[in-house]
């Protein structure tokens, strides 16, 4: 089966610092890889997939990912935090199986500091 | 464009009291649908899903149960709520087209059983 491991359930950084968010994968077969966002009380927002066309993928609001094989990694980054960012991201991989569901990471919760 | 629309958005409801919570997307046919819960600090958790109409999968055993009486309608319902019920309910499609096409999600119903 496949699953997704989140590192860190809660991150912290300044306004302006780096974000790093870290994302392990277990799969089979070649995995398809999702980040979400999630503001509080609301639903989840895609940022960025990866499907095989390109190892380092961008989303919306500045996010990127990198998919690694040989890590079995999928990390999301953004060069500079900012207020707006703090809220809880969700790494998920897609299963090739009759349900063909998400399987979603624990979440990290990201706060930004002034 | 594609949407998708879940009511009510927070609900407060006592113990052994019955539970209707409605899910409908616009702008796309023959989608599969999914209901997630959302427990703090948990992640999210599949509960069922639906490639058709009348034609539901549980995931998990427990108190819950999912109707789709119309192709672009999917319905989470009990009976009689546990405290366990508690969560953040949240329904999301998908279409069949590939696997690694994302789940989009509605806004979610924060359910409170008291």
């Amino acid at each position: 089966a496949q699953s997704v491991t989140q590192l860190g359930s809660h991150v912290s950084v300044s306004e302006g610092a780096l974000v790093l968010l870290r994302c392990n994968y277990s799969s089979s077969v070649p995995p398809y890889l999702f980040w979400y966002v999630q503001y509080p009380n609301q639903g989840l927002q895609l940022l960025l997939k990866y499907t095989s066309a390109a190892t380092l993928v961008k989303g919306i609001n500045g996010f990127e990912a990198e998919f690694k094989k040989s890590e079995t990694s999928f990390h999301l980054t953004k060069p500079s935090a900012h207020m707006s960012d703090a809220a809880e991201y969700f790494c998920a991989v897609s299963e090739p199986t009759g349900r063909r569901a998400l399987t979603f990471g624990s979440g990290t919760r990201l706060q930004v500091q002034p | 464009s594609q949407t998708i629309h879940q009511w009510p958005a927070t609900l407060v409801q006592p113990v052994g009291s019955p539970l209707s919570l409605e899910c409908t997307v616009e702008g796309t046919s023959n989608p599969n649908l999914y209901w997630y819960r959302q427990a703090a600090g948990r992640g999210l958790q599949l509960l069922f899903y639906s490639v058709g109409i009348g034609q539901i999968s549980s995931e998990v055993p427990q108190n819950l149960s999912a109707s789709r009486p119309q192709d672009r309608q999917f319905i989470l319902s009990s009976k009689k709520l546990l405290l366990s019920d508690s969560g953040f309910y949240l329904c999301a499609w998908r279409g069949k087209q590939s696997y690694n096409s994302p789940l989009h999600f509605g806004n979610g119903t924060r359910l409170t059983v008291t």
